[in-house]
């Protein structure tokens, strides 16, 4: 089945502690995003990766590392997690960064920073 | 000012009407744009992508784009409780290559 992974689905941290959120995606998909949602923001893009060691910056990537080693996998990391990231991560990917009509998100991350 | 923005909503309409959303973009670079549909909870799902000026019509969703006045809007005809949901409006590419920008969201009521 095509699809969009993202682990964990539900995390609690607390403030300072490194995390990662893991992205992958089994349908060989060159492009690749990370994107939070926040009550009346809608989704805001924090970075995206046109394809395997090629990533740039969204809208919002202040406090966000991304890295795109293999075509399937692209992990969002919060180095020193604060309380204003708390939010809503959603991965999703398409087949190519041109055109992102296929763009398949993943089932979204629901992140609490204390 | 925002890069995309929708009418904010929440709009509510009754059952079997025509469902209205809009949206403009500050980018004339942007090059396609999109609608998501999100019910509550649970992911966007892409509902059309629009290229060219004009109109283009999938069963009861039609969307219109206006590069020249930076406009595009969804039209959802003969509307039924099932769509209610937010919309999402996206638009690709521009100043920076890649880069999807959305709009805030509309929530869209329709009741019987």
């Amino acid at each position: 089945e095509a699809q969009v992974t993202q682990n964990p689905r539900y995390l609690i941290t607390v403030t300072g502690k490194k995390l990662t959120v893991t992205c992958s995606q089994n349908m060989n998909h060159e492009y690749m995003s990370w994107y939070r949602q926040d009550p009346g923001l809608g989704l805001r893009q924090i970075y995206y990766s046109m394809n395997v060691e090629v990533t740039d910056k969204g809208d919002v990537p202040e406090g966000y590392k991304v890295s795109r080693k293999e075509k399937r996998n692209f992990p969002l990391i919060l180095e020193s997690p604060s309380p204003n990231q708390t939010s809503l991560y959603f991965c999703a990917s398409s087949y190519r960064g041109g055109a992102p009509e296929t763009q398949y998100f993943g089932p979204g991350t629901r992140l609490l920073v204390l | 000012q925002k890069e995309v923005e929708q009418n904010s909503g929440p709009l509510s309409v009754p059952e079997g009407a025509i469902a209205s959303l809009n949206c403009t973009y500050s980018d004339r670079g942007s090059q396609s744009f999109f609608w998501y549909r999100q019910y509550s909870g649970k992911s966007p799902e892409l509902i059309m992508f629009i290229y060219s000026n004009g109109d283009k019509e999938d069963g009861r969703f039609t969307a219109q784009l206006n590069k020249a006045s930076q406009y595009v809007s969804l039209l959802i005809r003969d509307s039924q409780p099932s769509d209610s949901a937010t919309y999402l409006c996206a638009g690709f590419g521009g100043t920076s290559y890649g880069k999807l920008t959305f709009g805030q969201g509309t929530i869209l009521t329709v009741h019987p």
